[in-house]
């Protein structure tokens, strides 16, 4: 399963756009990059998925190099409550992979 | 629709005691997973699930054991509690594994002195 490296903080301010790199150099072709966000004393929640280019949601969007070795979540115009732990994830597409979850990247969002 | 809820939210045990937390999904979820959660970690799976009836060791099984009677239950339970076992334990469930989301509740906080 393909290692994650991913800053361990960031920090950032109100209605500015943020970037999270992350890179897995050992991508495998049937892998997915995944994107969870943990806040303080919650469970993590899914926040965006995907193979490869440009994927957006109303959350957030994650670009994807051509060779795939990285990965960059941006969200677009934080605010305070984007103050939270986000994990980025590789996950193989087959029905019996579990989540690895590392350390993730501390953001924290100041007024 | 309540999602993934567990019980209890919080618990102090003694060193050699046991205890049972309890999840329930009512997403009719087939794969339910065991996570705890140390201060300044990520989350490392204890045990999982992929069925009624079935389970199966993760990262980090020793001194969990589990059971799924029911699809829309999995309970996680600590025969002899250790200090080393203070930790946020989350549940979480997905429709299958893979790339399907998984949905965590909201964690039990456990500490063993």
């Amino acid at each position: 399963l393909a290692k994650t490296t991913q800053p361990i903080s960031m920090d950032s301010y109100e209605g500015q756009e943020v970037n999270i790199t992350c890179s897995h150099n050992n991508i495998a072709t049937n892998d997915y990059i995944t994107w969870y966000q943990q806040f303080p004393s919650q469970g993590p929640r899914f926040i965006i998925q995907g193979y490869k280019t440009k994927v957006t949601n109303e959350v957030a969007s994650l670009f994807i190099p051509a060779d795939r070795k990285s990965s960059t979540l941006s969200l677009p115009r934080v605010s305070l409550s984007d103050t939270a732990v986000y994990y980025c994830l590789v996950v193989i597409n087959n029905a019996g992979n579990m989540l690895t979850f590392g350390g993730g990247t501390r953001l924290m969002v100041k007024p | 629709n309540a999602g993934v809820t567990q019980t209890p939210k919080f618990r102090v045990l003694k060193t050699g005691q046991s205890m049972t937390l309890l999840c329930a999904q009512d997403m009719n979820h087939e794969y339910m997973y065991w996570y705890r959660q140390d201060p300044g970690m990520g989350l490392r799976l204890i045990h999982y699930s992929v069925g009624e009836g079935t389970t199966a060791k993760g990262e980090v099984p020793d001194g969990y054991n589990v059971s799924r009677l029911k699809k829309q239950n999995f309970l996680l339970g600590l025969e002899s509690a250790a200090p080393s076992q203070t930790s946020v334990y989350f549940c979480a469930s997905s429709f299958t594994g893979g790339l399907y989301e998984q949905f965590f509740g909201p964690g039990t906080r456990l500490t063993v002195l």
